[in-house]
């Protein structure tokens, strides 16, 4: 099954704890990207890559880094978590032209990671 | 600076009503708007997006209306069912489909 897996499900942890929330794709897309989800501010998104060992800063990449060493592979880390990093975080993916008609990219996301940092 | 704006911030319709939720943009640079729908504990999915080369889209129940003057574009839901309720979020791109930037979101709640 075409899927984004995320891990954990559920994290909660202590400020300043380094974490990594890890995302892998099993549909060979090249960009893949990184968002976080917060009530009244909806998807934001972090960091995302083109392809393997290139990243770039989305909207909001404080207090995260990323790493794109593999295809597959875009963990997400929180080198020392703070409380306003409690949020609920997707990973996506997608690649060129699969967007039928629109011709565009169509992301595809896990299903969530939701992270509490006391 | 949210770069689409989106209402309203939730919604209530009776079944088989039309609920219709609207984005507006600034940015003319814009290629590429998509709807999301996402179920409560689920990512969410592309439902319909649409070019602004068109001013409307049909995918079953669901349509996009687009107008390029206005820098608007909204969603309809037609013949609304229970099982539409769900958080719908616009979006728009001026790399086709990359970077997109999303609205906040609009709760949905269709009643039986």
């Amino acid at each position: 099954e075409a899927q984004v897996t995320q891990n954990p499900r559920y994290l909660i942890t202590v400020t300043g704890k380094k974490l990594t929330v890890t995302c892998s794709q099993n549909m060979n897309h090249e960009y893949m990207s990184w968002y976080r989800q917060d009530p009244g501010l909806g998807l934001r998104q972090i960091y995302y890559s083109m392809n393997v060992e290139v990243t770039d800063k989305g909207d909001v990449p404080e207090g995260y880094k990323v790493s794109r060493k593999e295809k597959r592979n875009f963990p997400l880390i929180l080198e020392s978590p703070s409380p306003n990093q409690t949020s609920l975080y997707f990973c996506a993916s997608s690649t060129p032209g699969q967007g039928g008609s629109s011709g565009a990219n169509v992301l595809t996301f896990g299903a969530g990671s939701r992270l509490t940092v006391l | 600076q949210q770069q689409v704006k989106q209402s309203p911030q939730s919604l209530i319709v009776q079944k088989g009503g039309i609920p219709i939720i609207n984005c507006a943009y600034e940015n003319t640079a814009f290629d590429y708007f998509p709807w999301y729908q996402q179920f409560p504990g689920k990512g969410p999915a592309l439902l319909i997006a649409i070019r602004p080369d068109v001013s409307e889209k049909k995918e079953g129940r669901f349509t996009i209306s687009f107008n390029k003057s206005a820098k608007q574009f909204s969603l309809h839901i037609m013949d609304s069912q229970p099982g539409d309720s769900a958080t719908y979020f616009c979006a728009a791109s001026k790399h086709s489909g990359y970077a997109l930037n999303f609205g906040k979101g609009t709760s949905l709640l269709v009643t039986p």
